[in-house]
């Protein structure tokens, strides 16, 4: 069946850089786009960006130049990384199954909790 | 484009017709869809362009609108329905509304 799951770490300093992983299965990543959103303690979703099956991407304009989304088809894998974290960037990370066919986010996997600490 | 959920809090009884509204800041072209986020949970897609089910969601949902105007709409409330409901608009890149928290009265 279709699974995603991010792996990350916990705790990161701050300024310092962020890196997720999402292992996708059940199904190929050249046919499904995953995009990446976050929900900091307490309050709502913030679509991040996009990696798409053509290995193409778009980033939300709010986190400027410092959001990098990469993958390796090979091993189901997209990647994350994003830099110069602040406190504000506490949240849960998300990597969800975008569908090329119904243009929405169909599958989710069960997040990564990430706190930035000064 | 922005996306406007009302009401924040909604508290209703079992078995109550439920009527959450969203509201784009641009006209979506039906391209809107709801997440139902359930505590400690990642969202789950309930409805996508505008009122299509996701499969095996149960038909007490149902989701209207057109233009900048949607509502998603839960026919008789259970208790399993208590959650957080987001809606996504994906006509002009991708955007959440900033939820409505559906609790039982």
């Amino acid at each position: 069946q279709v699974q995603l799951k991010e792996t990350g770490p916990d705790l990161v300093q701050l300024t310092q850089t962020l890196s997720i992983t999402c292992t996708v299965s059940g199904f190929s990543l050249t046919t499904y786009n995953v995009h990446w959103v976050r929900q900091p303690p307490g309050k709502g979703l913030e679509w991040m960006g996009a990696m798409w099956n053509g290995g193409g991407t778009d980033y939300n304009s709010a986190f400027k130049s410092r959001l990098s989304i990469s993958r390796d088809t090979s091993k189901s894998q997209v990647f994350l990384k994003m830099n110069s974290l602040q406190t504000e960037d506490t949240a849960k990370y998300f990597c969800a199954r975008h569908s090329p066919y119904y243009y929405v986010m169909d599958a989710w996997g069960q997040g990564a909790s990430v706190t930035v600490s000064s | 484009i922005q996306l406007t959920q009302s009401p924040s809090l909604l508290s209703a009884s079992v078995g109550d017709r439920v009527t959450l509204s969203c509201k784009g800041s641009q006209n979506i072209n039906n391209y809107l869809a709801w997440y139902q986020q359930k505590l400690g949970e990642a969202p789950k897609l309930l409805i996508y362009n505008t009122n299509s089910l996701q499969t095996g969601i149960p038909s007490r949902f149902s989701g209207s609108g057109s233009g900048t105007d949607y509502t998603l709409t839960i026919s008789s409330l259970q208790p399993e329905d208590v959650a957080t409901y987001f809606c996504y608009q994906y006509n002009n890149g991708w955007t959440f509304g900033g939820g409505t928290k559906l609790e039982l009265k």
